[in-house]
């Protein structure tokens, strides 16, 4: 199973960039690195996924060490309805994808 | 946008009684899953489905069957529901099975065992 390490919580305020780390301790060279949010009462939403490259989406970036071992989501512009909790995983196949404790995201007005 | 839609949001169930949750997805993907949420514990699979009538064990099967005879719709069945399977549960898919392709979550069931 993928092991992957992050801050428990963190906090940001509106408006302002949002830098979420993880560690991926376990990553092989076939391992897509993911990254998922959950809001309250809600079903787990896919946010971003890459292999190598650095990657943008409408929701966020997602900027992937050269070794791989780490990754860093980045919302540009927080508001409140980011807060939320997010997940980082990584896997060769979706069946693998692992969901850990995450980071409890507080953005404050 | 994939769409996928688990028939309840909430259930309370009485303990041995045969438990249905059902989930369907819109998108024609091929891969199915469901997993239960608990506090601590983070999401652990019971169950994946990478075909019509094709299933496999995931990490946590003991107590629930899964049925898919449709593509679309993949259900998950509580034999003898106990209250140690009182859990927040979740139904994904996904495209295809590479680590490549991202999975699509329903908003959950949350089932109490009384």
């Amino acid at each position: 199973d993928a092991k992957t390490t992050q801050p428990n919580s963190m906090e940001s305020n509106e408006e302002e960039p949002v830098h979420l780390p993880c560690n991926h301790s376990t990553i092989s060279g076939t391992d897509y690195i993911h990254w998922y949010r959950q809001l309250p009462s809600q079903g787990p939403e896919y946010v971003i996924h890459g292999l190598t490259s650095n990657v943008n989406n409408r929701m966020a970036s997602l900027a992937i060490a050269e070794d791989r071992k780490s990754s860093t989501l980045i919302l540009h512009r927080a508001t409140l309805r980011d807060a939320a909790v997010y997940y980082c995983s990584h896997s060769g196949s979706a069946r693998q994808l692992t969901f850990g404790s995450g980071t409890q995201l507080t953005v404050l007005p | 946008d994939v769409k996928v839609t688990q028939s309840s949001r909430y259930l309370v169930k009485r303990t041995g009684e045969k438990v249905f949750l059902e989930c369907v997805q819109d998108m024609d993907h091929e891969n199915m899953f469901w997993y239960r949420q608990d506090p601590g514990l983070g999401l652990r699979l019971i169950y994946f489905s990478y075909d019509v009538k094709m299933k496999e064990k995931g990490d946590i099967p003991e107590g629930y069957s899964v049925s898919r005879e449709k593509k679309e719709r993949f259900s998950l069945i509580l034999e003898s529901a106990s209250t140690n399977q009182t859990s927040m549960y979740l139904c994904a898919s996904s495209l295809s099975g590479t680590g490549g392709s991202p999975l699509h979550f329903g908003n959950g069931t949350r089932l109490t065992v009384t």
